[in-house]
C-alpha cells in the first residue's frame, strides 16, 4: 500500500497566523491527495484536495501545494481563526483507489 | 456529495460476540472502505468492500475476523467478529463516487468491549 507521512503532530499558532502541515507519500503513481479537518467526536470532512496534474490550489484561505517530484504535498492556511482549531488529515489516493491517511495534525488556534 | 448513515453510532459489546455496524449511501459511490480509529489517532484503512465480490482487506486485518458484505452500491456491513477488548476502537466507513473524488465519511461507530 501506500505509506503516508505527516508533520507536525501538533501545532499551536496565534489568531491571524498561518499555519503549515506537510505530508510526504511514498507511490509515486499516488495521484489524488485530500486534506480532511475532524473536530472532536465528528467524521473526517473534506477541505480540499488536489489532483497530480495540478501544482497548487487554493480556496480563500485555504491553499494545497503538492510536488509530484519530491513526493510531498502541503496544507497552507492564512490568517487562522480558532473554529480552524481541529486534527488535520492529509491522505494519498493509491493506485489501488484505496485511501491512505496521514497521523493526523492537531492544530490549536490561540485567541 | 454524497451522505453516508453509519448505525450503530455507538455500542457496548461482551468480549466473544459479534457486532455489525451498517453503512447506507444517499446515492451510487464506485468504492467503499472501512477504517479503524482510535481516538487521537489516524485512519487505519481495512478494507476495501467491492460490489459482487469479495472485500481486500490490508495487512493485519483478516476475513474471519472482520467479514464485510457489499451487496449493492449504495450498502455495506463491517462485522467485527469474535471481540476482545482490543477491538475497542471507532470505526468509520467511507465511499467515493467515482475514481478520482473524494472520500465522504459515516459518522463511525464507538465501540466498546467489556
Amino acid at each position: 500500500g501506500e505509506n503516508v507521512e505527516q508533520h507536525p503532530s501538533t501545532l499551536s499558532v496565534q489568531e491571524g497566523d498561518s499555519a503549515v502541515i506537510k505530508c510526504t507519500y511514498s507511490d509515486s503513481a499516488s495521484n489524488y491527495f485530500p486534506w480532511y479537518k475532524q473536530e472532536l467526536g465528528k467524521r473526517p470532512q473534506l477541505i480540499i484536495d488536489i489532483r497530480s496534474n495540478v501544482g497548487e490550489k487554493k480556496d480563500q484561505r485555504i491553499a494545497v501545494t503538492l510536488n509530484k517530484t519530491a513526493k510531498h504535498f502541503s496544507l497552507h492556511i492564512t490568517e487562522t481563526q480558532p473554529e480552524d482549531s481541529a486534527v488535520y488529515f492529509c491522505a494519498a489516493k493509491h493506485t489501488g483507489n484505496q485511501f491512505y491517511f496521514g497521523t493526523g495534525t492537531s492544530l490549536t488556534v490561540i485567541p | 456529495s454524497a451522505v453516508i448513515s453509519q448505525k450503530p453510532s455507538r455500542d457496548i459489546c461482551q468480549r466473544g460476540t459479534s457486532l455489525t455496524i451498517q453503512c447506507q449511501v444517499d446515492s451510487q459511490v464506485t468504492m467503499m472502505f472501512w477504517y479503524r480509529q482510535q481516538p487521537g489517532q489516524s485512519l487505519t484503512l481495512i478494507a476495501t468492500a467491492n460490489q459482487g465480490s469479495e472485500a481486500t482487506y490490508e495487512s493485519g486485518f483478516v476475513i474471519d475476523k472482520f467479514p464485510i458484505s457489499r451487496p449493492n452500491l449504495t450498502f455495506s456491513t463491517l462485522t467485527v467478529s469474535n471481540m476482545s477488548p482490543e477491538d475497542s476502537s471507532i470505526y468509520l466507513c467511507s465511499g467515493a463516487p467515482g475514481m478520482n473524488t473524494e472520500a465522504f465519511f459515516g459518522q463511525g461507530t464507538r465501540l466498546t468491549v467489556v
